[in-house]
């Protein structure tokens, strides 16, 4: 069975700081894995996906690498800003086409 | 307008209560998902449907029922509502051909069981 884990469950950065989100899976035949924004009490944005072909997916100061073999994939955050102030949720796709998310980790940027 | 909505967006109610929760979204996509969220657990699959047709069971599906009326709409129930069932519900969709399967959410259902 698939499992999902997000290291750190909460961190908390200046302003300005760049940034390293981490999740881990167990089996590492994937389909694809997500990137996810989720803000308090609303539903999920996704951020970036990518592909167990890829390496890694840019958009704007988000860069998302995949490792597959190792089972890793990081979430890089250019530059801080405390709009980026949300939990950010990891997802992979397996075989059954279903997604698996790990718990996330809680991000706080603050001015 | 968002692509996915439900409706309600909250809902108080009392044990042993049947509760509809609806999914609509304008992206034209075949697959919908329902998903709940509690505190500590993360989400989880409840039900999902590839297609019109097409309706399978998720990781907690005890308790729930689906049904899947067009592409455009995909409905929870839950028969007989119990307090453990409270928790944040969302609905999502995605199009395997056109979009590498991202998924996409509507922005959730708080469902509250006294």
């Amino acid at each position: 069975k698939q499992e999902v884990t997000q290291i750190p469950a909460a961190l908390s950065v200046p302003e300005g700081e760049n940034l390293v989100l981490n999740c881990s899976f167990t089996d590492s035949a994937i389909y694809n894995l997500q990137w996810f924004r989720q803000d308090p009490g609303k539903g999920l944005t996704s951020l970036l996906l990518i592909q167990s072909s890829q390496r890694e997916q840019t958009s704007g100061r988000l860069n998302a690498s995949l490792d597959k073999s190792s089972g890793r994939s990081t979430l890089y955050i250019a530059a801080s800003q405390p709009g980026d102030s949300a939990t950010y949720l990891c997802a992979v796709e397996g075989g059954s086409e279903k997604l698996v998310f790990g718990k996330g980790t809680k991000l706080t940027v603050n001015p | 307008d968002a692509d996915v909505t439900q409706t309600p967006r909250n809902r108080i109610t009392k044990t042993g209560k049947r509760i509809m929760l609806e999914c609509s979204q304008t992206k034209g996509h075949d697959r919908m998902y329902w998903y709940r969220q509690d505190p500590g657990l993360g989400l989880r699959l409840i039900y999902y449907s590839f297609d019109v047709k097409d309706i399978n069971k998720g990781e907690i599906s005890d308790g729930y029922s689906v049904s899947r009326q067009a592409q455009a709409k995909f409905s929870l129930s839950l028969e007989s509502a119990i307090p453990n069932q409270t928790a944040l519900y969302f609905c999502a969709t995605s199009d395997f051909t056109s979009d590498l399967d991202t998924q996409y959410f509507g922005p959730g259902t708080r469902l509250t069981v006294l």
